[in-house]
Order: structure tokens, then sequence, then C-alpha cells
């Protein structure tokens, strides 16, 4: 069974200090998918990236970046100079096999807490 | 609107009544999710639906029942509420012609009294 964990269950960092989020993961299928959401206070759901399983290039977004490594089961999230608009929780989540369309199981979460 | 909106937002109801929450899409995506939210479990796959009249069950599909008439339109409906129900509920769609990204509605927040 597919499973993901988020192991930090709460991060505080003061304004401009790098974070990282970590997010192990379990499967079984050789194709998959991960991804990371934000959730900010608000409430939405904010979809931030999508990952196969067959591509572990680390991928750059401004101040956002992501490490997926196959060795450790882990796709880490790291927010560069964070700011306060960065608090949310934030949460990893997997999708296995290639059927085209993705049934999410989700991590528990980190709560990400930026202050001034 | 162009989206995916939920409805109502916020709702009280009690004991064994029975409560449907909506969702509905603009962007005519094939597949819609719901999953519910509770602290310490993260979000939950409840049901799917891969179009009108095709559903299949996710992780947590006891006490809920599904259905899909149109495109558009994914209700669920809890036929007998229980108080572990109390949850905050959110519908997606998903784009499997394009991002493959799931877009999440507002949430409705349930409380079973």
């Amino acid at each position: 069974a597919q499973k993901v964990t988020q192991a930090q269950t709460e991060i505080s960092v003061v304004e401009k200090e790098d974070v990282t989020l970590d997010c192990v993961y379990e499967t079984r299928d050789t194709t998959y998918y991960l991804f990371w959401y934000k959730q900010p206070p608000s409430g939405e759901l904010v979809f931030l990236i999508r990952r196969n399983s067959f591509d572990e290039q680390n991928e750059i977004s401004g101040r956002y970046s992501w490490n997926f490594q196959k060795s450790t089961s882990s796709f880490n999230f790291t927010i560069t100079a964070s700011q306060v608009v960065d608090s949310a929780v934030y949460f990893c989540a997997l999708s296995e096999g290639d059927s085209g369309y993705s049934t999410l199981t989700f991590g528990k979460g980190t709560m990400l807490l930026v202050s001034p | 609107d162009a989206g995916i909106t939920q409805s109502p937002r916020y709702k009280i109801t009690e004991t064994g009544r029975q409560v449907t929450l909506m969702c509905h899409q603009t962007w005519s995506h094939s597949y819609m999710f719901w999953y519910r939210q509770d602290l310490g479990h993260g979000l939950r796959l409840i049901y799917y639906s891969a179009a009108a009249d095709i559903t299949d069950k996710g992780e947590v599909p006891d006490g809920y029942v599904v259905s899909r008439s149109k495109t558009e339109n994914f209700p669920l409906t809890l036929e007998s509420a229980t108080r572990s129900q109390t949850s905050v509920y959110f519908c997606a769609s998903e784009d499997v012609q394009g991002s493959y990204e799931q877009y999440f509605g507002p949430g409705t927040r349930l409380t079973v009294t």
C-alpha cells in the first residue's frame, strides 16, 4: 500500500531563512507521481508541483526547489529566503500507477510558520 | 464563475440526518474527487469519478454515497450523519488532458452534533 510520511509536524523559522520540508514515500509501483500542495490559512489547496517517478531531476521555481531521490524514497521541498506569506500547511502526496488520473495519498502535512 | 465551487461552505447538522454536499466545476474535467481533511490525518480520498455515471471508492468511503449524473456536478451525500463525519470536505477535479493538476474547491466545513 502506498504511504506518505511528513515527519515534521510544525516548523518555525524567521523570515529570510531557508527551510526544507521533508517527504518520504512508500510504494511498490515503479510508475508513480509525487505532488506538493500548499494550504494557506485561508484554507484553499494550491498545487505546487507534480513529478513522475522517472524524472529525478531537481526542480527550481523561483524561491522553491524540490529534490527527488529515489534511492531514499524522498521528495523534499526547500524554500529559499522564506517570507511571511510562505506560512501555510504543506502537503506531500503520492499517486501510484499510470492510469491517467491521480488518486492522491496525502501525508499529514507540515505547518510552516514564518515570523518577521 | 469559472472554476470549482462547493456548497454550502458551512453546515451544521444533527446525528442521523441526511446531508448533501454539492460540487460543481466549469472546466468539463472528466475526473472528480471527494476528500475529507481531519487534524492528524491530512486529506483522505472518499470517492472519485471518472465520468458521468462512473464512480469508485477511495480510502474512506463508508457512510458516504456519491452520484454523477452530469459531468460538471459531483454531489456527496451522508445518508445518516455521525459525529465522526465532522470534517472539512474538499472536492477536486483533474485536468487529465494537460497538467494533471487536481484543482480543489474551497471546502465545506461540516459539523455533526
